[in-house]
Order: structure tokens, then C-alpha cells, then sequence
């Protein structure tokens, strides 16, 4: 059975930092790009970002680009996002996903989702 | 602003067929398939229609999807309760190259 565990999430200044994991389990994660998407309270998803099965491609949304890093070490099966230069509008519950195809790319869909875990920037 | 515009909710009657509406442009539904995604309240969102209008297992035959042109469709026949939800369309942004969400639609069943 497929399992995707965030961690890490908490309460941060503005201009703070936060890493958060994602523990995957029931595949085999190498074989498989993975994405973040996150959602502010009472509204809508937003891809965050994405990687490819080996880490060696990434993607950023345009409103995270520059302050926020994904990375993933396949030997440890989890998935991690470094926030940085954090910004009230970055609050937000964090969700990483798996892709079906080992890249992320057109065609591709996230088909598995883990519950998330809550971002909050506040001083 | 989302790149692709739903509405913001919907709803209908128990036993009743609802659509709800994806509009983009050629930049992403015109060139690339729809996903489609149902989040139940206080819960993770789950795959509900891929690749415009593929069920994955598991998924009933009451939800289907379609795309013409720059817009694409989520049907839901035969309403249950249990549809109460936020659905999600999905797709890849070639200009932005990168995934990108509707703003959401609110389904209520009455």
C-alpha cells in the first residue's frame, strides 16, 4: 500500500526557514518523480513544486522560485522541501504527492497524496 | 487568480447530473490532457478522472469527464450525498511549464 507521511511544518517568523519531509512507503520512490502542492486555508491547490525520479530535474512554481528548495534522497525514501524567506502567503498546508511517470511531465498525474502537514508564518 | 477558471460551487439534487467547468487555453488544456481531482472535507484530494476521461479503479462509473477545445468537464450523474466536495481540475502549463490547478468548485447536494 502506497503511504506518503509529511513532517515537519510548524510556526515560523517572517523570513524564516522550515524543511519538510515526506517518509514514503509501498513503492519503490526512485522509480517515480514527486511534487508538492499546498494549499492556504479556505482555498484552493497550488503546485509548489516537482522533481524527477532521480532528483536530477526540478521544477518551481513561479511563486516560490528562489526561496523554496525541493530535494529527495532515494536511499532514505523521502522526499524534502526547504522553505526559505518565508512570507504570510506562504501559510499553508504542505501535501507531497507521487507522480505516475518518472519525470514530471505533460500527461502526468499526481495519484497518490499524503495528509499534509501545516505551514504557518506569522510574527 | 488561477490559470483555469471553475466555478466557484455548484450543487444539485440526490439522483440529479451536475457538470461542473474547466476553462483554460492553448497553452495548457488546449495542448495538454485534464485531470481531475475530489478533495471530502478536512481530507487530502484523491485522483478522480485522468487523462480527460479516465476512472482509475476504484473510482464509480457516475463520474466522467470530457474536453473540447480549451475547456474541459466533469459530469457527476446519479448525485449522492457523498459527492459533497471540492473538485479540483488539473493539467501542465507549457508557458509556465509547470502543473497547474483550477481555482475549485463546491459541489452541495441538497
Amino acid at each position: 500500500e502506497v503511504q506518503l507521511l509529511e513532517s515537519g511544518g510548524g510556526l515560523v517568523q517572517p523570513g524564516g526557514s522550515l524543511r519538510l519531509s515526506c517518509a514514503a512507503s509501498g513503492f519503490t520512490l526512485s522509480n517515480y518523480a514527486m511534487s508538492w502542492v499546498r494549499q492556504a486555508p479556505g482555498k484552493g491547490l497550488e503546485w509548489v513544486s516537482g522533481i524527477s525520479g532521480s532528483g536530477g530535474s526540478t521544477y518551481y512554481a513561479d511563486s516560490v522560485k528562489g526561496r523554496f528548495t525541493i530535494s529527495r534522497d532515494n536511499s532514505k525514501k523521502t522526499l524534502y522541501l526547504q522553505l526559505n524567506s518565508l512570507r504570510a502567503e506562504d501559510t499553508a498546508v504542505y501535501y507531497c504527492a507521487k507522480e505516475t511517470l518518472v519525470m514530471v511531465v505533460a500527461g502526468t498525474k499526481l495519484d497518490y497524496w499524503g495528509q499534509g502537514t501545516l505551514v504557518t508564518v506569522s510574527s | 487568480q488561477s490559470v483555469l477558471t471553475q466555478p466557484p460551487s455548484a450543487s444539485g439534487t440526490p439522483g440529479q447530473r451536475v457538470t461542473i467547468s474547466c476553462s483554460g487555453s492553448s497553452s495548457n488544456i488546449g495542448s495538454n490532457t485534464v485531470n481531475w481531482y475530489q478533495q471530502l472535507p478536512g481530507t487530502a484530494p484523491k485522483l478522480l478522472i485522468y487523462s480527460d476521461n479516465q476512472r482509475p479503479s476504484g473510482v464509480p462509473d457516475r463520474f466522467s469527464g470530457s474536453k473540447s477545445g480549451t475547456s474541459a468537464s466533469l459530469a457527476i450523474s446519479g448525485l449522492q450525498s457523498e459527492d459533497e466536495a471540492d473538485y479540483y481540475c488539473a493539467t501542465w502549463d507549457d508557458s509556465l511549464n509547470g502543473r497547474v490547478f483550477g481555482g475549485g468548485t463546491k459541489l452541495t447536494v441538497l
